[in-house]
């Protein structure tokens, strides 16, 4: 079955240290991964994607993420984290199996807090 | 930025009525889809549509939900006879290809009581 994992509910960090968000994906075939967040109130933005090409793909405010095929994860990582990055961030993998299947299946989400 | 805009952004209703939850998608986009969010859970697809059909839908989709394209610009969703367990932020999303990133809206709170 198709799945994503995020394995830590929360993530705590201090501003100006780098963090980590982590995902791991369970998907026939070569998925396209995604990373959104979601701040208090509002609805999911867009932060990045991997599609094919370079394992380490650039996304907004910063982030970047990084596909590992061998350990199916898609990290998201940012060198230096704001307290404006504490939100909700959801790792998803859109399904390919066959036909017309677009759907997103999505992580439980992590909480990150970048303490002052 | 062109973006997905949703309305109401709070809809409360009773146990057994209609709602309709409205969306417009992004003007050039092909391909759209609902969402829902029961607080503390999950995001889960509900449904993806294009050329004026669906093409997919999940389990939790069932006779009690439709959705229509009824003009160029609006993509609703419709729950004929609402339960306490409808109770969720809806999303509805829309992209170019499938290849590409869906683009959300703000969301509809639906509260059943």
């Amino acid at each position: 079955a198709q799945s994503v994992a995020q394995p830590e509910d929360q993530v705590n960090v201090a501003e100006g240290n780098p963090l980590t968000v982590k995902c791991t994906y369970s998907v026939s075939g070569n998925p396209y991964l995604f990373w959104y967040v979601q701040y208090p109130n509002r609805g999911l933005q867009f932060l990045l994607k991997y599609i094919t090409g370079d394992n380490l793909v650039k996304g907004s405010y910063g982030f970047e993420a990084e596909f590992n095929k061998s350990q199916t994860s898609f990290h998201l990582k940012k060198p230096s984290a704001l307290v404006s990055d504490s939100a909700l961030y959801f790792c998803a993998v859109r399904d390919i199996r066959a036909g017309n299947n677009r759907k997103l299946i999505w992580g439980l989400g992590t909480s990150l807090a970048v303490n002052p | 930025e062109p973006e997905v805009t949703q309305t109401p952004s709070h809809q409360v209703t009773q146990m057994g009525q209609e709602v309709i939850l409205r969306c417009v998608p992004i003007s050039n986009h092909l391909y759209f889809y609902w969402y829902r969010q029961i607080l503390g859970q999950k995001v889960e697809f509900l449904v993806s549509f294009y050329n004026n059909e669906i093409s997919e839908k999940s389990e939790i989709f069932d006779d009690q939900f439709s959705v229509e394209r009824p003009d160029g610009s609006n993509f609703t969703l419709k729950i004929r006879s609402t339960k306490l367990e409808d109770s969720a932020m809806y999303f509805c999303a829309s992209n170019q290809d499938r290849a590409r990133e869906q683009y959300f809206g703000p969301g509809t709170r639906l509260t059943v009581t």
